[in-house]
């Protein structure tokens, strides 16, 4: 079946670094979207990529879709404590999503 | 976008009983689904909750296990059965329309002692 990797499992950074997480899935997608869940709270949507190479941009969040469509980035630019967080993606096949196993953002102020 | 209220939040349960979640969408969705979440881990989907027909599940979950009823296209039901420790985790309902975003529940914060 289809498995998406995800990497760093864990990411420490200090206020105003960049951070960057990875998706890889096993096979191609018609399209994959990026979650955030916050500590205590449950995932919320971020956004959606759909087209080979599509890139996209939330304020400080870059989101870019790999050409072959089986992988995917998240990139925040000089993060701040607002972020931190687990960044899921989910990689969505015929009508479910397979969800990375999420990398989790912590911001040192 | 639809909001989904999760039911109870949390609960503390003695082994051997059993625990019914509801979820409860405020427009009608295609499909739902019920997700395991250790905390600070990842999402495990337990199953996806057909209207009208038998819940499809997950390897390694069953529905003597957790059955899941769904009524309607608004509301769905998981039960954790004969519980143990091992079934304490964070249980999660999620909703979709076709192939747009996932919508979640509150949690349920499931402790069996």
């Amino acid at each position: 079946g289809q498995q998406v990797m995800q990497i760093p499992q864990y990411q420490h950074v200090q206020e105003g670094e960049d951070f960057t997480t990875y998706c890889n899935s096993s096979t191609t997608l018609s399209n994959i979207q990026w979650y955030k869940q916050r500590p205590g709270g449950h995932p919320v949507f971020l956004i959606q990529l759909v087209k080979s190479g599509e890139v996209k941009k939330q304020k400080r969040l870059t989101f870019q879709f790999g050409e072959a469509k089986k992988n995917s980035s998240l990139h925040i630019t000089a993060t701040q404590t607002t972020d931190v967080g687990t960044y899921f993606c989910g990689g969505a096949g015929s009508y479910q999503l397979t969800f990375g196993k999420g990398t989790k953002l912590s911001v040192i102020p | 976008s639809a909001v989904i209220s999760q039911k109870p939040s949390r609960d503390i349960c003695q082994r051997g009983t059993s625990l019914t979640i509801q979820c409860q969408v405020d427009s009608q969705v295609t499909m739902m689904f019920w997700y395991r979440q250790q905390p600070g881990q990842s999402l495990t989907l337990i199953a996806t909750a057909n209207q009208g027909s038998e819940a499809t599940y997950e390897s390694g979950f069953v529905i003597d296990k957790f059955p899941i009823s769904r009524p309607n296209l608004t509301f769905s039901t998981l039960t954790v059965s004969n519980m143990s420790p091992e079934d304490s985790s964070i249980y999660l309902c999620s909703a979709r329309t076709g192939g747009t975003e996932a919508f979640f529940g509150q949690g349920t914060r499931l402790t069996v002692v």
